[in-house]
């Protein structure tokens, strides 16, 4: 157990819908990342956060879109669903903000119909 | 834009073999280098990180060598074993910036 937290592990939707994927740190970490891996793919940066601010983006999308809270959790809405968002979703936490060991969550497995 | 790029995508060695597997980064500026090992349904972890002051690291029977001058940093993994096959991924960091992985490669170790 890494100690960081996602919440849900499984999520099925249909196309065009929006949904909510949840974050927590390890305690005491201030980054958060966000990662998309799809089917035998690679771990794609979408975006993160240190201390609440925005500080890298990747190929996020513009339907997709983030925010860290000031209890430091944070949260990736995904929306206009298409099915090739289909996808595991992990969260990693740091305690800096870069040369830093990555703790990855679970991951949320978002299936779209 | 900066990438990493990761050969080979997938390699199969015979149980006791040795396995390497490198990577090359394009931003000069990068000084801290994860592995992180994936097994099949579970997260990534941390298995060793080189920074850009030390030219190799090791971890038993993992060691990770770094040659700055040509980009490049690479993975070894002695004595394999059926419980080191997964996915490995390298990453390049460069200070508060984010980290870049490479596209993974699939390690099977055979019996």
């Amino acid at each position: 157990d890494s100690g960081v937290t996602q919440t849900p592990k499984h999520l099925i939707t249909a196309t065009g819908q929006r949904v909510t994927l949840r974050c927590s740190p390890r305690s005491g970490d201030l980054s958060v990342y966000w990662y998309q891996q799809s089917l035998d793919q690679g771990l794609q940066f979408l975006i993160q956060y240190y201390n609440g601010e925005e500080r890298a983006k990747g190929n996020i999308l513009e339907r997709f879109s983030a925010q860290q809270f000031p209890d430091l959790h944070s949260e990736l809405n995904l929306s206009s669903l298409e099915l090739g968002d289909s996808a595991l979703y992990f969260c990693a936490s740091s305690v800096g903000p870069g040369e830093n060991e990555q703790f990855f969550g679970p991951g949320t497995r978002l299936t779209v119909l | 834009g900066e990438n990493v790029e990761q050969h080979p995508s997938t390699l199969s060695v015979q149980e006791g073999d040795s396995a390497v597997i490198k990577c090359t980064y394009s931003d000069s500026a990068s000084n801290y280098f994860p592995w992180y090992k994936q097994e099949l349904g579970k997260r990534p972890q941390l298995i060793i990180d080189i920074r850009s002051n030390v030219g190799e690291k090791k971890d038993q029977r993992i060691a990770v060598t770094l040659n700055k001058t040509a980009k490049h940093f690479s993975l070894h993994i002695t004595e394999t074993q059926p419980e080191d096959s997964a996915v490995y991924f390298c990453a390049a960091s460069r200070g508060t910036y984010k980290y870049i992985f490479g596209t993974g490669t699939r390690l099977k170790v055979l019996a």
